[in-house]
């Protein structure tokens, strides 16, 4: 099993641009997560999805929209990047947080900067 | 909603211990603890559940004390390989039944094992 893959993993955008950022997971989870980690910030969830075809917002979704057509894919959006989403995007999964003992399993990440 | 942990920074010699605290201001159902190297994914320890238990894992073990809202993270005979940022992650007992697997984690605490 590959676990969590997301592509690309590094990317430098100008402000205005557009990009997508794909997250795959090959573990049968219902559970997907996007997050942003700046300096000293911790982690920050941007959007998360329960289940294909559901999204919700985390604590950060102003400029990300984020789609999840299929079980294995969850897709974050930046329609017009700016200078402040500069930042390393990692997305997580997790099987079923119904189960007591489940947790979120981590991407390898994407450093995206944005000029 | 965010935990709050600390120290920020730690600073050992192999073989000394350390300890990281993990504090909420919500009752807390899970706690979730993470290690990340520099420039990789934050990497699953161990979780602990509501009703206080201890769990271990290598020299690495944690305790969850439901009524002070707190977990501890406790590193013995630290070496070379512990070095790394840990981040905790909580899920609140109000949170369980409405945002199931939502966690909020805090700002890191950056461990530095020399030599």
């Amino acid at each position: 099993n590959a676990g969590v893959t997301q592509t690309p993993k590094f990317r430098v955008l100008k402000t205005g641009q557009s990009m997508t950022l794909l997250c795959a997971q090959d573990m049968n989870h219902e559970y997907m997560y996007w997050y942003r980690q700046d300096p000293g910030m911790g982690l920050r969830l941007i959007h998360y999805s329960v289940g294909e075809g559901t999204t919700a917002k985390g604590e950060v979704p102003d400029g990300y929209n984020v789609s999840r057509l299929k079980k294995q894919n969850f897709l974050l959006g930046l329609e017009s990047a700016a200078p402040s989403q500069t930042s390393v995007y990692f997305c997580a999964s997790s099987y079923n947080a119904d189960r007591d003992t489940d947790t979120q399993y981590f991407g390898p990440g994407t450093r995206l900067t944005v000029l | 909603q965010q935990p709050v942990q600390s120290p920020q920074a730690v600073i050992l010699r192999e073989g000394e211990d350390a300890v990281i605290n993990c504090s909420s201001s919500k009752a807390l159902y899970s706690v979730h603890w993470y290690r990340q190297k520099h420039g990789e994914a934050p990497v699953f320890l161990m979780i602990l559940l509501k009703g206080g238990e201890q769990k271990g894992h290598e020299k690495i073990s944690a305790s969850f004390n439901e009524k002070k809202q707190q977990s501890s993270l406790y590193l013995t005979a630290s070496q070379l390989s512990y070095s790394g940022t840990y981040f905790c992650g909580t899920e609140s007992v109000h949170d369980r039944g409405s945002t199931l697997g939502r966690l909020y984690f805090g700002r890191g605490t950056q461990l530095t094992v020399w030599p």
